[in-house]
């Protein structure tokens, strides 16, 4: 199975920072299927991005995904108080789906 | 608007089997896409544990596939989940989910449901 590993694990940022989160599988990710997920206490994830780059619908265009092969790249331009949470990376280009386990966007 | 709710007990006896149900409103499970069941607990992080196809095929993690059954009721719009055999390290917070493009895609999710292993 693909391991997926993100870094950093905790990240501290202030509110209108750049968050950078970085995903690294241990295989290339098949199709280039890679989602990223927020999840808040008490929450279900919440799905941002698939195929690697393609924001979901009414996902703010603040949230960026980028990358292939596999490293991948999760950019939040400016953060609002909302985006801190933890965020997840999975892969779905082959079974099975394996998840990151996760970096953590604190407020600083 | 489709909704995915989790429903089942909430409490399973060591060696007993887990089944949980998702009813899906909004969207017909026989019509497209994959129908899965993830989990999450402090230990293990979050864990694909497997899917059905709205045609009926089955794609399981080998972790755990010689205890799971995934199945569609097409008649109820619903999709449910058994493990056997469960274990304290089965405890978890059970999401059904809906994915388009591979078995293991998870692009929409259930609230999720509490499922814990005890005596």
């Amino acid at each position: 199975e693909i391991v997926l590993t993100q870094s950093p694990g905790t990240l501290s940022l202030s509110p209108g920072d750049r968050a950078t989160l970085s995903c690294r599988a241990s295989q290339s990710v098949g199709s280039n299927f890679l989602a990223w997920f927020q999840q808040k206490p008490g929450q279900a994830p919440r799905h941002l991005i698939f195929a690697a780059s393609s924001r979901d619908a009414g996902i703010p265009d603040r949230f960026s995904g980028s990358g292939s092969g596999t490293d991948f790249t999760l950019t939040i331009s400016r953060l609002e108080p909302e985006d801190f949470a933890v965020y997840y990376c999975q892969q779905y280009g082959s079974t099975p789906g394996t998840f990151g386990q996760g970096t953590k966007v604190e407020i600083k | 608007q489709t909704h995915l709710q989790e429903s089942g007990p909430g409490l399973v006896k060591p060696s007993e089997t887990l089944s949980l149900t998702c009813t899906v409103s909004g969207y017909s499970v026989n019509s497209d896409y994959f129908w899965g069941w993830i989990r999450q607990s402090p230990g293990k992080g979050l864990e694909w544990i497997g899917s059905v196809s709205h045609t009926g095929n089955t794609y399981y993690n080998p972790s755990l596939r010689s205890r799971v059954t995934i199945s569609l009721d097409t008649s109820k719009n619903q999709f449910s989940l058994n493990l056997k055999s469960v274990t304290v390290a089965d405890t978890a917070l059970y999401y059904c989910v809906r994915g388009m493009s591979s078995p293991a895609a998870a692009g929409f999710w259930g609230q999720g449901t509490l499922v814990t292993v005890s005596s």
